[in-house]
């Protein structure tokens, strides 16, 4: 098991840019989540999917950002336009939740460390 | 609205030092917490994982605690040691919406 895949680790762009981070949950994971870290407010989560349907994206901080998860092994997280506000550290994370496995909780990927200049 | 508070955020202490790390959440109608470790420049690790049905569980130097009815965890680490130095993050699952609400962390060094 390869766990939960992020691209890219690291992404350096200018504002104004289209930002698009891409995310591999561990495979019969049924929910994925993206979360937001920085700082100032911890972690955030943006929206969460279960079986590839969105659920909430209330925590999408505006229009700018949308996400997309159009099968179960594939999902995307865009900003377009990118603000230097937008830096911080995107992770995506996956769980069996609500499948047909006990519970076992979330497994987070390694992380997109966003910086927009 | 679940919240979660870990005090206090930061913590030094000596080797070999037993030590107990707190959280606590404002709903207790819960489905399970877990407790994460991150390194700095990390992703997140999962270290426990309690349901809302058990008071506790252990992975080897690490015991976690659960009291549901007074929203609050602890995480117990044994013979601290150098390489237990990181951010502890406890996270809840309300199980409503399968969504984790973390709290801010506790950021732990050990001195050798």
């Amino acid at each position: 098991d390869a766990g939960v895949i992020q691209s890219p680790r690291h992404e350096v762009t200018e504002m104004g840019q289209e930002v698009t981070l891409r995310c591999k949950p561990i495979s019969g994971h049924n929910s994925l989540f993206w979360y937001r870290q920085t700082m100032m407010r911890g972690l955030e989560l943006l929206i969460y999917f279960n079986n590839n349907v969105p659920i909430d994206d209330s925590g999408m901080p505006e229009d700018r950002f949308s996400a997309k998860m159009p099968n179960a092994s594939f999902s995307t997280l865009k900003i377009q336009p990118s603000e230097p506000r937008d830096s911080a550290v995107y992770f995506c994370a996956s769980s069996p939740r609500g499948g047909p496995y006990p519970a076992r909780g979330y497994t987070f990927g390694s992380g997109t460390r966003l910086t927009v200049v | 609205k679940q919240e979660v508070t870990q005090i206090p955020a930061a913590l030094s202490v000596p080797e070999g030092e037993n030590l107990v790390l707190n959280c606590s959440f404002t709903d207790s109608a819960i489905y399970n917490l877990q407790w994460f470790r991150q390194d700095p420049g990390k992703g997140l690790t999962s270290l426990l994982l309690i349901q809302s049905s058990q008071r506790e569980q252990t992975s080897g130097r690490l015991n976690a605690s659960l009291d549901k009815s007074s929203g609050r965890s602890t995480l117990y680490i044994a013979a601290s040691q150098p390489g237990d130095s990181a951010t502890y993050l406890c996270a809840v699952d309300t199980g409503a919406n399968s969504k984790l609400t973390f709290g801010k962390g506790i950021t732990l060094s050990v001195r050798p």
